[in-house]
């Protein structure tokens, strides 16, 4: 699987929309994005994936730019239950094979 | 919403001991893993499962490991003999094919 870069931190106020970025320059064509959350001592948490278009689902949006260098999560009105870790993954999609997580991204909701 | 359980969420285990560790996938998923995560660390791949037989497996999972699907709904995680780099959370993950992985809510492993 491609790598990606992740800023290891991010805050956002309740009710704004939490903008998280993701680099993943080196992704081929057959791989998608796909972004999971692991709120503190729980599982991990599919959110959405896509391959070029951008994608919204009831959790969230995903926006990735047209040379699909980079993606942005977009978690549009943030509240504090969104506190977690963000783990923007870059795979080959239907795929059976294991998840590589990295480090993501701690957001932090503010009151 | 089906979910994948996990048993216990939390076991305390003396170093040497076994334990089993135990998961029940979302019924119609086809493919298994187990994952772990030591305390704020990355969560780690262990081993995936299909067809009654291991896919693939990190090189975390040595002769002190095994799994098993004993029957229809449960599928296991032993370790033999436990030290104290065991303690960890454990993540049971299952999938039906080429959809996301659901992931349990973890056991929390404790080796004194």
């Amino acid at each position: 699987d491609a790598k990606t870069t992740q800023p290891p931190s991010m805050d956002c106020a309740e009710g704004r929309a939490a903008n998280l970025p993701c680099n993943h320059s080196t992704i081929s064509g057959n791989e998608y994005v796909y972004w999971y959350r692991q709120i503190h001592s729980q599982g991990p948490q599919y959110i959405i994936h896509g391959l070029k278009n951008n994608e919204t689902n009831e959790m969230a949006s995903l926006i990735i730019t047209e040379d699909r260098k980079s993606s942005t999560l977009i978690l549009p009105h943030a509240t504090l239950r969104d506190t977690a870790v963000y783990y923007c993954i870059v795979r080959v999609a239907n795929r059976d094979d294991k998840i590589i997580f990295g480090k993501g991204t701690r957001l932090h909701i503010l009151p | 919403e089906p979910e994948v359980t996990q048993t216990p969420s939390h076991q305390v285990t003396q170093m040497g001991q076994e334990v089993i560790l135990r998961c029940v996938p979302i019924s119609n998923h086809l493919y298994f893993y187990w994952y772990r995560q030591i305390l704020g660390q990355k969560v780690e791949f262990l081993v995936s499962f299909y067809n009654n037989e291991i896919s693939e497996k990190s090189e975390i999972f040595d002769d002190q490991f095994s799994v098993e699907r004993p029957d229809g709904s449960n599928f296991t995680l032993k370790i033999r003999s436990t030290k104290l780099e065991d303690s960890a959370m454990y993540f049971c993950a299952s999938i039906v094919s080429g959809y996301e992985q659901y992931f349990g809510p973890g056991t929390r492993l404790t080796v004194t």
